[in-house]
């Protein structure tokens, strides 16, 4: 079964709009870290943004936030006023605590435009 | 900012040939990481490292692949006999701590092509 779950696979947006892409995560262990990467045209993976398991407030990064449902198991990220430099392949990614080495293990990634 | 550095950043290299793809973690980060993806798919996990020795390997991660930080900076992934289907973006990332709340960070990635 997959760990992370993005179902949109691509997004248009008018820019300056809000955009919010989904990610749904499945783990049984009660410590765990969720974590949202961009990945421009150019290649790089760039980290937006951390939320924690035990976090009781939504985590908050300039534009960026992530809407944290945990009994929902979704932790979508919100980006604000979108810009153009905005377009890229967004993946969310999680962290467990169950191996102190653990690898992060990232869904398939919503690759997202935004139209001038 | 600290950041993970890679080298080269294209590798192009014929099928059966050897390749070393470099890694130069943030310095004050105690675990590392292999991942590769291939053009337009997902984020693949190939191995970590910590303590100089592999932590976890994945399936991906058969005898033809080997990590090695051969000195106090350097992390190096060593592919000895590169098929057609190893062509892919290859990112090293390191992290901190081995905490769930420990966030890895990449490097810009080394493309690879093997024809």
């Amino acid at each position: 079964a997959q760990k992370i779950t993005q179902t949109q696979p691509g997004m248009f947006v008018q820019e300056k709009e809000a955009v919010t892409l989904d990610c749904t995560y499945d783990t049984s262990d009660p410590s765990y870290g969720l974590f949202w990467y961009k990945q421009p045209s150019s290649g790089e993976m760039i980290f937006l943004i951390y939320q924690g398991s035990y976090d009781q407030q939504n985590a908050t990064e300039g534009r960026y936030s992530l809407n944290f449902q945990k009994a929902r198991k979704s932790a979508n990220l919100v980006i604000s006023a979108s810009q153009l430099g905005d377009s890229a392949m967004y993946f969310c990614a999680m962290r467990e605590d169950l191996n102190r080495d653990d690898k992060i293990i990232f869904g398939k990634g919503t690759r997202l435009h935004i139209l001038p | 900012e600290p950041e993970v550095t890679q080298t080269p950043s294209h590798q192009v290299t014929q099928m059966g040939q050897e390749v070393i793809l470099r890694c130069v973690p943030i310095s004050n980060h105690l675990y590392f990481y292999w991942y590769r993806q291939i053009l337009g798919q997902k984020v693949e996990f190939l191995v970590s490292f910590y303590n100089n020795e592999i932590s976890e390997k994945s399936e991906i991660f058969d005898d033809q692949f080997s990590v090695e930080r051969p000195d106090g900076s350097n992390f190096t992934l060593k592919i000895r006999s590169t098929k057609l289907e190893d062509s892919a973006m290859y990112f090293c990332a390191s992290s901190e701590g081995a905490l769930y709340n420990s966030p890895l960070h990449f490097g810009n990635g080394t493309r690879l092509t093997v024809t």
